[in-house]
């Protein structure tokens, strides 16, 4: 069975600072996605990246990148220039639960200091 | 695109009624997901449609839910003779499985109180 793990309940930076997200997780998938989605207070899971599991280059979004250690099996989210509409639950994704479908860990909530 | 939108978006229950939640997918998206979500927890995956076909269920779905998407369009979430258990996030979400990557996008969620 695929498992996530978010090992930072939660995590606090100044606005405009850098902060890194982790997740490791374990799949029997041979080729597959990564996602990151955001939670925030109005509750709608918002997709911030995704990283293609056989590509070595790492994925950016803008102000969002990931560090992807397929041996490892990491995937960690990096955010700069923190701004303070970044403030939400963050949840990494990986196949499982229905083909296609997503397991995700508990989250990070993610608190931006002004 | 309209997005996925879930009605209703509030509900409150007393144990033992049944309750109906729909979900209408972005359009032309030819999978359909139904999620619980937890205060705390990251989202639980419980049933999912490849255009009609319910084609995978997980333990969660115990028998007092169902769920049903009967022209492949939008779809309906049911639980019968609710328990406080039942009280959570219920999240649809959809996907184009023909497009590389089969990314999810998620609605707004249904939240269900059981008093």
């Amino acid at each position: 069975a695929q498992t996530v793990t978010q090992s930072q309940p939660e995590m606090s930076v100044q606005e405009a600072e850098t902060v890194t997200l982790s997740c490791t997780y374990d799949t029997s998938e041979s080729d597959y996605y990564l996602f990151w989605y955001k939670q925030p207070p109005s509750r709608q899971m918002i997709l911030v990246i995704r990283q293609e599991a056989y590509k070595q280059q790492n994925a950016t979004e803008n102000r969002f990148s990931v560090n992807f250690q397929k041996a490892a099996k990491s995937f960690s989210l990096k955010i700069s220039d923190s701004q303070l509409g970044d403030a939400a639950m963050y949840f990494c994704a990986v196949p499982g639960g229905g083909a296609d479908g997503l397991t995700f860990g508990k989250g990070t909530h993610l608190i931006i200091q002004p | 695109d309209t997005g996925v939108s879930q009605d209703p978006r509030h509900k409150i229950t007393k144990r033992g009624q049944n309750v109906t939640f729909r979900c209408d997918p972005i359009s032309e998206h030819n999978r359909l997901y139904w999620y619980r979500q937890t205060l705390g927890q990251g989202p639980e995956f419980l049933t999912y449609f490849q255009n009609e076909a319910q084609l995978e269920k997980s333990r969660l779905l115990s028998d007092r839910f169902s769920a049903e998407r009967p022209k492949g369009s939008f779809s309906t979430l049911e639980i019968q003779r609710t328990e406080q258990g039942d009280s959570a996030m219920y999240l649809c979400a959809s996907s184009d499985s023909l497009r590389s990557g089969n990314t999810i996008y998620f609605g707004e969620g249904s939240w269900l109180t059981v008093v």
